[in-house]
């Protein structure tokens, strides 16, 4: 029973290129999370997303930053002209439909030079 | 919206002692409370959660005791291990359909041998 994945496990762009971050859920799990940490610092909230659907994204910065869960493939958190302040690591996590429990994919870690 | 405060931010015990690592929220219809444990580099896995219908909650070594009326939750580890050292981290859901999760800052437990 595979767990959350996601890929690349560690990525770097230069300012102004795009990141996209993929998050493949548990088997079974139809809601996905995106959270973003910052160095020796909590998790904070970006998105909510169901299948085809956006939930919550009261998290996410209004410019650069979009999110997706297409009814096939992996979620996609894709943010465009990256700058420095955007170097984290993005957690995604997932749950099996209307339930608390979330698990956490091995994050991705965004360093923009 | 949620605001969680979590405290010790740092935490330093004995193996053998006990830990106690507290929380309190801000929003009275939070309902669900997790608490993950992440190791340097790794995702934050959950260890141990507790809903507002139930006070306790015990898992061997671990026990979560929650107090809906002071709005604070706090993680009680007893016999403590070299490998519980970690950074722990609390987290609120609000109630109704969104299960976003807010987290505290953090406590970073390291246990002597």
């Amino acid at each position: 029973n595979a767990g959350v994945m996601q890929n690349p496990r560690h990525l770097v762009r230069r300012r102004g290129q795009e990141a996209r971050l993929r998050c493949s859920p548990m088997k079974g799990h139809s809601h996905v999370y995106w959270y973003r940490q910052l160095p020796e610092e909590g998790l904070k909230f970006m998105v909510y997303l169901q299948k085809e659907n956006i939930i919550d994204e009261s998290g996410m910065p209004k410019e650069r930053f979009s999110a997706e869960f297409p009814k096939e493939g992996p979620s996609i958190l894709r943010i465009q002209q990256v700058v420095r302040g955007d170097s984290a690591a993005y957690f995604c996590a997932s749950s099996p439909g209307e339930s608390y429990e979330q698990y956490f994919g091995p994050g991705t870690r965004l360093t923009v030079t | 919206g949620e605001n969680v405060e979590q405290h010790p931010s740092t935490l330093s015990v004995q193996e053998g002692d006990s830990a106690v690592i507290k929380c309190t929220y801000s929003d009275s219809a939070s309902n669900y409370f997790p608490w993950y444990k992440q190791e340097l580099g790794k995702r934050p896995q959950l260890i141990i959660d507790i809903r507002s219908n139930v006070g306790e909650k015990k898992d061997q070594r671990i026990a979560v005791t929650l107090n809906k009326t002071a709005k604070h939750f706090s993680l009680h580890i007893t016999e403590t291990q070299p490998e519980d050292s970690a950074v722990y981290f609390c987290a609120a859901s609000g109630g109704g359909s969104n299960y976003k999760l807010t987290f505290g800052k953090g406590t970073l437990l390291t246990v002597n041998p």
